[in-house]
């Protein structure tokens, strides 16, 4: 299995505290990514990394900030979490650019915000 | 900008019977398709890949798909189901944007499998 390591794996805390999610990665992939999965929705995509320094937004960026400062970790930060964040928070990554390169998936964070 | 529907939000089958997820997608060139499997309280996983090379693709625990340029499917099937099959299937088209090779996921097939 890809060495992926997400944590917290469960956090429950209170509407308008910050919350910053760890993704460590022991594979040296260029290419992570924060998705959220919600029932009825699927994944969708938050955003994603293509090297340090370098990240994007994805189609449910809002209320939500990354950083990546060294290969092997993405973080996740909600400012001010809000009840409509509760979700379950997955990271990816991948092994460059391409598009025949699949995705390899950390075992999510289930958040809730009450 | 491409998109991915998976038809059924759940499919209902008997032990033994044959399995069909469907997957439609819409992309202005010809893609990569892939579909992973999500067991409960885990990540997904990889079950196969589209990649051109051949349009029907073998993975893992017997599953097969086959790409459908005329009709843009990439339905997943397995000829007879095991109880363990049972789980959330996703379809994902990947397309060239600006550069990145970003994935789009479907909504997601529970599968659900009867003794």
């Amino acid at each position: 299995d890809a060495g992926i390591t997400q944590s917290p794996r469960h956090k429950v805390t209170e509407t308008g505290t910050p919350v910053t999610l760890r993704c460590h990665q022991t594979e040296n992939h260029r290419y992570m990514y924060w998705y959220r999965q919600d029932p009825g929705h699927g994944l969708r995509l938050i955003h994603y990394s293509y090297g340090v320094k370098d990240t994007d937004k994805g189609e449910v960026s809002d209320g939500y900030s990354v950083s990546r400062s060294k290969t092997e970790d993405f973080l996740l930060t909600l400012e001010s979490a809000t009840s409509s964040q509760t979700s379950v928070y997955f990271c990816a990554i991948s092994d460059g650019g391409l598009g025949n390169q699949p995705q390899h998936f950390g075992d999510g964070t289930r958040l809730s915000i009450l | 900008a491409q998109s991915v529907t998976q038809l059924g939000s759940h499919v209902s089958v008997s032990e033994g019977a044959l399995v069909l997820l469907r997957c439609n997608y819409s992309s202005s060139v010809p893609p990569y398709l892939f579909w992973y499997v999500q067991y409960p309280n885990q990540g997904l996983q990889l079950l196969l890949k589209y990649t051109s090379a051949a349009t029907l693709v073998k993975g893992i625990n017997g599953f097969e798909a086959e790409f459908k340029k005329s009709e843009t499917s990439f339905h997943l099937t397995k000829p007879s189901a095991h109880m363990s099959d049972a789980a959330e299937y996703f379809c994902a088209v990947s397309e060239s944007t600006g550069g990145s090779y970003i994935p789009t996921f479907g909504r997601g097939t529970s599968l659900i499998v009867h003794p």
